[in-house]
């Protein structure tokens, strides 16, 4: 079974970028119908997709995220990463990296499944 | 955007109690619709997708429904186990999109 494991620093400075890694584990990142995602939640808020990448690169991403988001996959790792760059306050928020599953076919069902256990990161001086 | 709305965002219930919890998107979805349950310090997890299927080892009191713009969670006989925040998505269109959460307490 799949599991997925986020790391990277809980503190950031204010306009600088935060990097987090995404470990997948008891699968290869390069099976095809999965699209390796980031999504955040604010304390206290709904949750938000940042955007996917397949694990052959042509990502994907929120148009609130298009300009500071970057996701990369590392097959060789069989890890994806995300980097966001010029953070604020705003970006304070529990990170998860998660599966969007495709499986296939016309009009076929799409979902994020799993997540990994999200990860606090927090933007302050 | 997609705009996803849920009702209520929050309520009371008891061991027992049928539960049943609305979501609408602001534009037909088809049955791009998925649930998820999260408690704190967890990680959401899948119970339904495209509307309807129940994911695989998701207890059976759990069931969804609907198509279009309009869905619905139902908990049979809520369980212990089963209070916690509850949110639709839709897989429709990107940006993907969530709702703001139910949660249910005792």
């Amino acid at each position: 079974q799949v599991q997925l494991q986020e790391s990277g620093p809980g503190l950031v400075k204010p306009s600088q970028t935060l990097s987090l890694t995404c470990t997948v584990s008891g699968g290869s990142i390069s099976t095809g119908g999965y699209y390796w995602s980031w999504l955040r939640q604010h304390p206290g808020t709904g949750l938000e997709w940042i955007g996917y990448s397949y694990y052959s690169g042509s990502p994907h991403y929120n148009p609130s995220f298009r300009s500071r988001a970057i996701i990369s996959v590392d097959r060789s790792n069989n890890q994806f990463s995300l980097s966001l760059s010029s953070v604020t306050a705003a970006d304070t928020a529990v990170y998860y990296c998660a599966s969007h599953v495709v499986q296939g076919g016309l009009a076929s069902p799409e979902y994020f499944h799993p997540w990994g256990q999200g990860t606090l990161v927090t933007v302050s001086s | 955007d997609i705009q996803m709305t849920q009702s209520p965002s929050s309520l009371s219930a008891s061991v027992g109690d049928r539960v049943t919890i609305t979501c609408r998107a602001n534009q037909n979805i088809n049955t791009y619709l998925n649930w998820y349950q999260k408690k704190p310090g967890k990680a959401p997890k899948l119970l339904i997708y495209a509307a309807s299927s129940l994911q695989s080892g998701v207890p059976s009191r759990f069931s969804g429904s609907g198509s279009g713009t309009d869905f619905t969670l139902t908990i049979s006989s809520l369980q212990p186990e089963d209070f916690a925040t509850f949110y639709c998505q839709q897989s429709y269109r990107t940006p993907f999109t969530f709702g703001p959460g139910t949660t249910v307490d005792i």
